[in-house]
C-alpha cells in the first residue's frame, strides 16, 4: 500500500535563507509525486509534480524538488524563501496520473522577517 | 485554464439539516470528480471518486448515505452532507479531472468549502 511522511509538521526560517521540506514515500510500484501548496482557507495549488524523465523538477514560486528512486524520497527546496511562501504545503502520491491522490500530513512553512 | 469554482465557500447550518456543495470545472469537461475532507491542521482524506453518469465510490469509512455525491454532469458534482451534525463540521474540498490523453488528465483543486454546523 501506498503510503507518504512527511517529516516535519512546521519548518520556520528566516527570509531570504534556503529551505528543504522532507518527503518520503512507500509504494512497490512505480508512482507519480507531487507537491501542493494550500494557503489559509483556500484550496490546493500544484506546485510541481514528477512524472517521468529527469529526477530534478522544477516549478512554480521558485522551487524545485528531486526524486530519488534509491531513498523513496521528493523532497522539496528553495534556494530563498519570501513572507509569501508562509503556508502549508503537502506532499502526494499517485499510481497513475490524475488518479487517487495519497496525501503526507502536511509541513507549516513559516517564513519570519 | 482549468479552473475549479466551489459553491458556496461557507456554510453554517443548524444540527440535522442538510447542505448541498457544488463543484464546478470552469473550463474543461471533468470526467472524474474527487471529494476531499480536512479538519484543521490535517491533511486531506479522500472520501469518494464519482464518475460523470455513474454512482460515486466511497473510501473505506465514509458513509454513503449521509454523504451523497452526484455527478450529473461533466462540469458539475454535488455533495450533499444529510442531517448534518457538529462533527461534520469540517473544510471540504474537491478536485476535478478531465478526460485521459488531455492536457487536463490531472487533479485540478477548488478553493474549498467550510461547513460549521452548530
Amino acid at each position: 500500500a501506498q503510503s507518504v511522511t512527511q517529516l516535519d509538521s512546521q519548518v520556520p526560517v528566516f527570509e531570504e535563507a534556503p529551505v528543504e521540506l522532507r518527503c518520503n514515500y512507500s509504494s512497490s510500484v512505480s508512482v507519480y509525486l507531487f507537491w501542493y501548496v494550500q494557503y489559509p482557507n483556500q484550496g490546493l495549488q500544484l506546485l510541481l509534480k514528477y512524472l517521468s524523465g529527469s529526477t530534478l523538477v522544477k516549478g512554480i514560486n521558485g522551487f524545485e524538488a528531486e526524486f530519488n528512486k534509491s531513498q523513496t524520497s521528493f523532497h522539496l527546496r528553495k534556494p530563498s524563501v519570501h513572507i509569501s511562501d508562509t503556508a502549508e504545503y503537502f506532499c502526494a502520491v499517485s499510481y497513475n496520473q490524475g488518479g487517487k491522490l495519497i496525501f503526507g500530513q502536511g509541513t507549516e512553512l513559516s517564513v519570519k522577517p | 485554464g482549468a479552473v475549479v469554482s466551489q459553491h458556496p465557500s461557507r456554510v453554517i447550518c443548524k444540527s440535522g439539516t442538510s447542505v448541498k456543495i457544488e463543484c464546478r470545472s470552469l473550463d474543461f469537461q471533468a470526467t472524474t470528480m474527487f471529494w476531499y475532507r480536512q479538519f484543521p491542521k490535517q491533511s486531506l482524506m479522500l472520501m469518494a471518486t464519482s464518475n460523470e453518469g455513474s454512482k460515486a465510490t466511497y473510501e473505506q469509512g465514509v458513509e454513503k448515505d449521509k454523504f451523497l455525491i452526484n455527478h450529473a454532469s461533466l462540469t458539475l458534482s454535488t455533495l450533499t452532507v444529510t442531517s448534518a451534525h457538529p462533527e461534520d463540521s469540517s473544510f471540504y474540498i474537491c478536485s476535478a479531472r478531465g478526460r485521459g490523453g488531455s492536457p487536463y488528465n490531472e487533479q485540478f483543486f477548488g478553493p474549498g468549502t467550510r461547513l460549521t454546523v452548530l
